[in-house]
Formats: structure tokens, sequence, C-alpha cells
């Protein structure tokens, strides 16, 4: 249990739904991240919220649209997506810190993509 | 992106033997971090190092970080089955900017 809390752990989804995935932290963090791991790729860092806000934006499509109400509460909305999405999401959260900073991930949610 | 490559990408072992894993850089991070993932599971943070040249130990794992924190290595001794799992480098570029090696994977046979 690593306090970071992530939901649905499986999703599939024809390129024409619209679906969304929850992360939720209960370690009093103020930066939430996501983070897509597909197979031989190293982690690829989507979106940074700091303090409830968006920090980062790795270039990522449009179709990918991330939300975070609360430092407590990231989302990742996602329509009309592609089969070359399907991956596993990965959602950390941190302490804004000075140096040394950790990241404290959820177990994932695996997306297929149909 | 900031581009972290770490060697090899598979290990695979006997029980007992020593290894060494390495996550180069071009560029100059804040700090760095080791993690490892299990199958089905989320990265789990081993360690962070900050100051260049800083050897951190934790049991049988020590962890370098170079002189110029553009690099680091893992050494695991009489690694162990338990030892199994995907290694990952992540470098701290900037503020709350977290960039991942590929990742090694380690793979200890009894």
């Amino acid at each position: 249990e690593t306090g970071v809390t992530q939901t649905p752990r499986h999703l599939v989804m024809g390129m024409t739904n619209k679906k969304s995935l929850k992360c939720e932290q209960h370690l009093g963090h103020n930066a939430m991240y996501w983070y897509k791991q597909s197979a031989k790729k190293p982690l690829e860092l989507m979106f940074v919220y700091s303090l409830e806000e968006r920090v980062e934006n790795n270039s990522v499509p449009s179709r990918f649209s991330p939300e975070c109400p609360n430092s407590s509460h990231l989302f990742l909305h996602l329509h009309t997506l592609q089969p070359e999405d399907s991956a596993l999401y990965l959602c950390a959260s941190s302490q804004d810190h000075v140096s040394g900073g950790e990241l404290f991930f959820g177990e994932g949610s695996r997306l297929t993509v149909l | 992106t900031q581009l972290l490559e770490q060697s090899p990408q598979f290990l695979s072992i006997q029980e007992g033997e020593n290894l060494t894993v390495y996550c180069n850089s071009s560029s100059v991070f804040s700090s760095l971090q080791w993690y490892r993932q299990e199958p089905g599971e989320g990265p789990v943070l081993l360690v962070t190092v900050v100051t260049g040249g800083e050897v951190k130990k934790l049991k049988r794992l020590t962890f370098q970080f170079g002189d110029a924190r553009k690099d680091s290595s893992l050494h695991i001794t009489a690694a162990q089955p338990g030892d199994t799992g995907l290694y990952l480098c992540a470098g701290e570029y900037n503020f709350n900017k977290f960039y991942f090696g590929s990742g090694t994977k380690l793979n200890v046979k009894p």
C-alpha cells in the first residue's frame, strides 16, 4: 500500500468511447503526475500538477485531458483513443521540495484500446 | 524530454552473483532516484541521491551518483531471487520533473 490508489485497475475501451481514470493520494502531497508505460519504452511523463495547477504538459495529444480538482485527486479523461494508446497509466504524487524529490506511485491502470 | 540511458536492458544471473546497472545522461540532474517495479505494480522507490559523488548503501544494494550529477550506478552484491524485477533510474530535472530511463530487467535464478 503506497498511499496512492488508482481506479480502475483494468479498462478495455473502443476508439469511440469516453472514459476516465481516477487517482487519489492519501499522503498529503501537493504534486501529482500522470505517466504512460508502454512495452519497450521508458516511462513517459504526461502531465504534472503542482498545487492544483498544471505545470507540465509533455506534448500529449488532446485526446488525453487531465483534471486536478484538489491536491488529493487527479483524473485522466480519455476520448477517441487509438490502439497505440494501450498501455499502463501510472499516477504518482510527491511533496514540493528543494531537492531530492521522491515519487510515490499507484499500481496503475492497464488500458486496452480496441 | 531529458534522455537517460540504462544498461544493460536485460540481465539474467545466478543467485549469489554480483551485478551493476548503469544510468547515464548528458543532462545534469538535481537529484536521481532508483526504483524497482514488479509485474502488475507501480515502481517503488529504493533510494534518492542528491550530492555529486554521493554513495548510499541499502543492505546489499550500493548506489552511486556521479561527481557531475549526470550518471549513477546500482550495484547488487550476492543477488537473491527476491531481487528479480525491473530497475528504473529517474532524474529530476528542474522542479517536479522526473524523467525515467528505459529500465533494466533483472532475473535472478535460484
